[in-house]
């Protein structure tokens, strides 16, 4: 079972702020946050990683409060060709065992 | 960048078939995966690898076996084809998880198999 929980789906208007937080109550110490971003037709794309507080690079921010409970992926400014399924999930050394992920739907 | 090149983008087979799903990587990652993906159920882990000659089941590895001769190179196998193994089958892989160091997946771009 996926150790992660996300909305299933989110709409959000081109050029806005999107924010999809996951919640992981049970996440071990070990465990590192990964989130993963999925086009139709394709294998999933590493997006972000983090362990704790926050992390940024090009394509998103991560956000991840003391406790690590929960972590908040965010995307500035999207686009049409944010259109995906994202998915989250929390490992340390053993494979990654996947959600239903959220479904974001960008609208012109 | 890393690269997982998977055999087939499309492959159609018949019932009982013997069919071999090639999965190659080019960054001597040590952890392979092969997962399925199906609409409603998400990704499911079949099979992975650790290395050379070694295999670990996943969730659901009925119906299936693995084969790693080589580092680069893991084979998924269907021994006798099945209608409901229609399906995507995603490989990937990583490095060897180090100390504090977690590394993301590589996924190939899928075979998406219908077994008719």
């Amino acid at each position: 079972l996926a150790k992660t929980t996300q909305p299933i789906s989110m709409d959000s208007y081109e050029g806005q702020e999107v924010n999809i937080t996951c919640s992981h109550n049970n996440i071990a110490t070990n465990d590192y946050i990964t989130w993963y971003q999925q086009f139709p037709s394709q294998g999933p794309r590493f997006i972000i990683q983090g362990y704790k507080t926050k992390v940024t690079n090009e394509v998103a921010s991560l956000f991840i409060p003391a406790d690590r409970k929960s972590s908040t992926l965010s995307l500035p400014r999207v686009s049409l060709s944010d259109t995906a399924v994202y998915y989250c999930l929390v490992s340390g050394n053993t494979p990654l065992v996947f959600g239903k992920g959220t479904r974001l739907s960008v609208i012109a | 960048d890393v690269k997982v090149t998977q055999s087939s983008r499309y492959l159609v087979k018949r019932t009982g078939e013997k069919v071999f799903l090639e999965c190659v990587q080019d960054m001597d990652h040590e952890n392979m995966f092969w997962y399925r993906q199906d609409p409603g159920l998400g990704l499911r882990l079949i099979y992975f690898s650790y290395d050379v000659k070694m295999k670990e089941k996943g969730d659901i590895p009925e119906g299936y076996s693995v084969s790693r001769e080589k580092k680069e190179r893991f084979s998924l196998i269907l021994e006798s084809a099945s209608t409901n193994q229609t399906s995507m089958y995603l490989c990937a892989s990583r490095p060897r998880t180090s100390g504090t160091v977690n590394y993301g997946y590589t996924f190939g771009s899928g075979t998406r198999l219908t077994v008719v």
